[in-house]
């Protein structure tokens, strides 16, 4: 089956990093996205890695291992705006969009 | 980055009537969109996968009769939920594939839909 498995919630202090682990299993693999979501908002876009390595962005940066079927989203000089949902999203090999019910981050000052 | 809109964003409507909900690509061109309906505190679920001038392909365990896709153009997909009964309460989101491989996806707002 198709599995995805990240922690279900963690708290991180403001202006520190916290790093945001993934496994999934999927039929087939096309890539992986990393989605932000605010409560009551749709998800938005962080990251997409289709080979292995680290991908840097700003402030996030998203690593993916695909022998291992592990990324994780790491988030730098974290801003309380950064408190959300953030979702680790494998592409099978159909294209369709492998959803779990991601990891919450609560920031505290 | 691309800009997806969806309309309404929130609607109350009576048992058994029927909603349109409309999203769109407003700065691209999108042959394909999804649909997705969430439950509070739950993951996305993909409802169906909508290609422009083609039918939309349903995943299991929803109902095309009930839920109405129609993708006429390259810019709107609309989802029509007939027959709404309180069950069907949700917050439904749309999003568009887009960027250069095509493998960006760009969501809309969402949509709160209330069932009487």
């Amino acid at each position: 089956g198709q599995n995805i498995d990240q922690p279900t919630e963690m708290t991180a202090t403001e202006g520190a990093i916290v790093q945001i682990n993934c496994t999934y299993q999927t039929s087939g693999f096309n890539g992986l996205f990393w989605y932000q979501q605010h409560a009551g908002e749709a998800p938005t876009f962080l990251s997409y890695n289709v080979l292995d390595g680290l991908e840097e962005k700003g402030r996030f940066s998203s690593f993916l291992s695909r022998s291992k079927g592990y990324s994780y989203l790491l988030l730098k000089e974290l801003q309380m705006k950064d408190s959300a949902s953030y979702l680790c999203v494998p592409l099978d090999s159909n294209y369709q969009l492998i959803w779990g019910a991601g990891t919450k981050l609560i920031i505290k000052p | 980055g691309a800009v997806v809109s969806q309309h309404p964003s929130r609607v109350i409507c009576k048992s058994g009537t029927s909603v349109k909900i409309e999203c769109r690509s407003l700065d691209f061109q999108a042959t394909t969109m999804f649909w997705y309906r969430q439950f509070p505190k739950k993951s996305l679920m993909l409802m169906a996968t909508s290609n422009e001038g083609s039918k939309a392909t349903y995943e299991q365990g929803v109902e095309k009769d009930k839920f109405l896709i129609n993708h006429a153009s390259l810019t709107l997909s609309t989802l029509t939920v007939t027959s709404a009964h309180p069950e069907d309460s949700s917050f439904y989101i749309c999003s568009a594939l887009a960027g250069e491989s095509y493998n960006e996806q760009f969501f809309g707002p969402g949509t709160r839909l209330t069932v009487l």
